[in-house]
């Protein structure tokens, strides 16, 4: 099994639709989880980061943690287009492990006018 | 707003050769990393680094890789002697405090290996 599970999709909404992105992992390490965001030939942008079980906010973006099921998801609300790129979650664990992250495949989003 | 440079965006090179990848962190932070994405697939971690040593490495920095601070605001992964593999898009990162926290990307070097 794969530590990390991320649909690549490709995913097209139109423009205002709530979008919901996921990931599962397998590592019960794993505690800090984070969302990029990555345009074409760009680097990874920090979109969220939570530590733990839980829901964050900030704007239209909310980053729920399922650490039981060992799922999480980045909501986004009226998406815009944008909010066109690659979504990937990426995930550490606390201990000697000194930051190393771990991604996912990344779920191509396009948000259509 | 403080960003990660690296450079150059793009480098060709012939297998066998020497690269230096450069990057420049952010200015107050104090971990580094670097990672490697092949197309179409995911971010791979390659090596972290803090206080002038390396923290932790993958199974890919193998002995062909190194990474060097050389003067207080570089940070720069040599890959001694290119393979037609290695082509791949490197990023560096860096974050402030003690990880797991935040890490913030450069734009990131497309190597090319012809």
């Amino acid at each position: 099994q794969k530590e990390v599970e991320q649909d690549p999709g490709p995913l097209s909404v139109p423009e205002g639709a709530i979008v919901s992105l996921n990931c599962t992992y397998s590592n019960s390490a794993f505690q800090y989880f984070m969302w990029y965001r990555q345009y074409s030939r760009k680097g990874p942008e920090l979109l969220m980061y939570t530590y733990s079980s839980g829901n964050k906010e900030d704007g239209r973006f909310t980053a729920q943690v399922d650490k039981s099921s060992k799922y999480i998801s980045l909501f986004i609300r009226d998406s815009q287009p944008s909010d066109s790129a690659t979504y990937l979650c990426a995930m550490s664990a606390t201990g000697t492990s000194y930051g190393k992250l771990t991604f996912g495949q990344g779920t191509i989003l396009t948000v259509h006018p | 707003e403080p960003e990660v440079t690296q450079t150059p965006s793009h480098q060709v090179t012939q297998m066998g050769q020497e690269v230096i990848l450069r990057c420049v962190p952010i200015s107050n932070h104090l971990y580094f990393y670097w990672y490697r994405q092949i197309l179409g697939q995911k971010v791979e971690f390659l090596v972290s680094f803090y206080n002038n040593e390396i923290s932790e490495k993958s199974e890919i920095f193998d002995d062909q890789f190194s990474v060097e601070r050389p003067d207080g605001s570089n940070f720069t992964l040599k890959i001694r002697s290119t393979k037609l593999e290695d082509s791949a898009m490197y990023f560096c990162a860096s974050s402030e405090t003690r990880p797991p926290t935040e890490a913030f990307f450069g734009q990131g070097t497309r190597l090319t290996v012809v």
